[in-house]
Parts: C-alpha cells; structure tokens; sequence
C-alpha cells in the first residue's frame, strides 16, 4: 500500500512569485486535505476536496487555491506569494469524508521559502 | 482563536519514567480527540484517538485521558523510549466536519 507522498521537497520563491505543489493520496483513499504549518505552530487546515470538488475552507485568502484529479490526487497553487506563506505545506488523505477515528494519514510535506 | 492548546512546547524525561503530555480544549462540539506523532523531516502520523463519550483509551504504551467537564486530555506514555523523541500533536475533530483543529505541539525530548 502506498502511502501520501508530496512534490517537491524543498522550494525556493521570491516574493510575488505562483507556486504549485502536487499530493498523490494513499491507495482508496478520494478525499484530500490540505494544511500549512508554519514554524513553531500545529498545521493549519486550508482547505479540503472529496471526489474532485472543494469540500470546505479553512482562514486562508483566495489566492490559494486547489485542484483534485480523477486519479484523487491534488496540487495547491499559491499565486503573489508573500514572506508569510514560508512554511511546511502538508497534505493529508482519508478514505471518505469522516476524519476519525484513525484521522487523517499525512504525506512529509513541501517546505516552502519565500525570499 | 485558538480552539485546541499546548501550553508546554517542550518536555524532557527519563528513559523508563512515564511522559505526559497535556492539551486543552475549547469548542464542546468536538467528537474526537487525536494525537499525532511527527519526526523531523516526516508528516505527522496517527497514535492514538478518543472518543467524547470516552475517558479512556489504551493502546500498548500509550494512554490517552479526556476529561470533559475541564475540556482536557492527557496523553501517558510509559515507560518512555528514546525512540519515543518527537514532536506530539494534539488535534480534535467534529465528525462530519472536514478539518483536524491541532494544537501547537510539545516536544518530547527522552534521555537515556
């Protein structure tokens, strides 16, 4: 079984810059969250889909936005990126929309530096 | 607002003594209480959950305390392993609802 894996690793933008980052989901699982964890914190719930519609939205503005595909996967797109958007983005899989008992399974992130 | 606290960032014990770590809670709404284990480098990963209706859960080494009226959990660990160094998360859900509210985590540093 495959667990979440996320793309890429590491980047590097500058101010004013779009990024996009990419989560392939855990075998069988359709639903997909998205949380940024910036340094020191808990992640912060950005914003989820289930079988490719937006599922409900955390406090983040609109220029963060999302995609699911068919095969369940998802990418995050942060347009005018600002320093404050430095942060480790997770993604997070889980077969069906109930988050418990088990949770969420997570993926090790993107860490994202804005300069 | 900050629905779901830890208020210590950091916790070192002993190898073999019992670790706890504490959370609190604000919104009465939540159904589920979880804890998340993370390493560096790694996203977080499921430990162990609660129920509301619940006290008390066990699995293996690890406990997990809720106390409703004082909206707290605790999380025993014992004994502590030096594997066990981690940063631990609290997070609470609403069932049916979408997100895990976390807390900000404690760091679990074991000595030998």
């Amino acid at each position: 079984e495959t667990g979440v894996t996320q793309s890429p690793t590491h980047l590097i933008k500058t101010r004013g810059q779009q990024v996009t980052l990419r989560c392939s989901s855990q075998s069988g699982h359709n639903t997909v969250s998205w949380y940024q964890q910036a340094l020191g914190q808990g992640p912060q719930f950005i914003f989820q889909y289930y079988r490719e519609e937006e599922n409900g939205r955390g406090n983040f503005p609109p220029r963060f936005s999302g995609l699911q595909f068919p095969n369940y996967s998802s990418e995050l797109n942060v347009n005018a990126l600002e320093l404050d958007d430095s942060a480790l983005y997770l993604c997070a899989s889980s077969p069906g929309l109930a988050g418990a008992p088990r949770g969420q399974f997570f993926g090790p992130g993107t860490r994202l530096t804005v300069l | 607002d900050q629905q779901v606290k830890q208020n210590s960032p950091s916790l070192s014990v002993q190898e073999g003594r019992i670790s706890i770590l504490n959370c609190d809670y604000t919104n009465s709404m939540f159904d589920y209480f979880l804890w998340y284990k993370k390493y560096p480098a790694e996203g977080p990963t499921f430990l162990i959950s609660i129920s509301s209706i619940k006290d008390k859960n066990e699995d293996g080494r690890f406990t997990v305390f809720l106390n409703k009226s004082a909206k707290h959990l605790s999380l025993h660990i014992v004994p502590s392993q030096p594997g066990d160094s981690a940063v631990y998360f609290c997070a609470a859900i609403i069932q049916g609802a979408q997100k895990l509210v976390f807390g900000q985590g404690t760091r679990l540093t074991i000595n030998p």
